[in-house]
Order: C-alpha cells, then structure tokens, then sequence
C-alpha cells in the first residue's frame, strides 16, 4: 500500500545546481501537485497535472518546472537553485474533483546553500 | 481571490483539555472545506472534511461544521491527548480556484502542543 511516494527525502543543493524531485503514485488518480510549504505561509501550490500530457501552473512555479508523461509519475525540475528555493516539497494526489481527498507523500527537504 | 484564515498559534493545552482552531475562508462559489494534520516530520494526513452547507466531518474525536453563513469551519475537540500534538492546517478547494480539479488553498497552519 505504497500511496504517494517522494524521493528523495532529503537534499543538499549548491546554488546553480539543478535536480529532480521524483513523485510517484499507486492508486491510479489522475490528478497530482507539488506543494511547497515555509514556515509561517502554510502549503503553496507550484504546479500541478489533470492526467498525462496535461499541465499547469499553480500559485508559485516560477523556477521549477514539470512533465507528466505517464499517469503514475510527475517530476518537479528545480532548473537552476536558488536558496529562495530551500524549503519542504510536497507531491500529492487525488481523483479529479473538488471534494475527493487528497493524499500527500511524506515531503521532500531540500536546502539551497 | 479565496484564501484561508486560521487563528495562529502556537496553541498550547494540557491533557483532557477542549479544544477549538478557528477556520474562516473567502471563496467563490461552493468550497469543499479540509482540515489536514502534519505530525513532526512526516506529510499530511486528511483528518476530516465536509463538502457542502452544514455538514459536519469528524474523525478522532475531532469535529468541524461547514458554516456557510459566518463562512467559518472551525476545529474541536472535546478532550486532547499528548498524541494530538501537531500542526493543524485548514483548507479548501473551489470550482473557481483550480478547485475542480483539485488544487487546494491553505491556510498557514495552528501547531497544537499538548501537555500532559
């Protein structure tokens, strides 16, 4: 029962480096999103995907970027880090629809130095 | 644009104590309302929700009523225990918001300390 499931778990980035924070999910929904959260501004959505092929911009994507090329995966790409970007990345996932659940992975701590 | 307002903490309580976050929204349309909790070090978990006018979700012992009148879902409890500390995040998704899809607004999270 694997759910959501965030790779890595933890991460040191120099700034300019760029990297990959893998997302996958089991439950075969169609609907993922990266989350950041910071202290003190709750969770900010970065972008997010309705199904394969299909992408958009959430509250906050400038400097990351994504794909969505199967229903199980969804890859957020930090291009070039900056420290603005340390932070706690969150993917989730759900059923199409406002009122289904959402289920979250266990967060992804990257630091920027 | 819509967005969450949720009282700001932290909240300590001792043991068996009540509690209440309060939750307020701005939203167009028809939200589904969410109260999400994140024990230390881990993701979210969904702990209660409701999706229309008057509804009430309850999981735990925990409860929250979607008050459409005073736009307001606010947290309860009748009697913490020291393994309800966490940080309690109040949330909605709307039509007009991505929220048909999914995408959800959160407010800034009340981290909750219990005390035995």
């Amino acid at each position: 029962n694997a759910g959501v499931t965030q790779t890595p778990k933890f991460q040191v980035l120099k700034t300019g480096q760029s990297m990959t924070l893998q997302c996958a999910q089991d439950m075969n929904h169609e609907y993922m999103s990266w989350y950041r959260q910071d202290p003190g501004m709750g969770l900010r959505l970065i972008h997010y995907s309705v199904g394969a092929g299909i992408t958009d911009q959430g509250e906050v994507p400038n400097g990351y970027n994504v794909s969505r090329s199967t229903t199980e995966d969804f890859p957020l790409r930090l291009l070039s880090a900056a420290p603005s970007q340390t932070s706690v990345y969150f993917c989730a996932s759900s059923l199409l629809g406002s009122g289904n659940t959402i289920y979250f992975g266990e967060g992804s701590w990257l630091t920027v130095v | 644009g819509d967005s969450v307002t949720q009282m700001e903490g932290p909240v300590t309580l001792s043991e068996e104590a009540f509690l209440t976050i309060n939750c307020t929204y701005t939203a167009t349309g028809y939200p589904s309302l969410f109260w999400y909790v994140q024990y230390p070090g881990e993701g979210l978990q969904l702990l209660l929700k409701a999706t229309k006018a008057d509804d009430k979700g309850s999981n735990k012992g925990f409860e929250a009523t979607y008050r459409k009148e005073t736009t307001s879902f606010h947290l309860e409890k009748g009697s913490v225990q020291v393994s309800d500390s966490a940080v309690y995040f109040c949330a909605l998704s709307s039509p007009g918001n991505g929220g048909s899809q999914g995408n959800l607004i959160f407010g800034k999270g009340t981290k909750l300390s219990v005390k035995p």
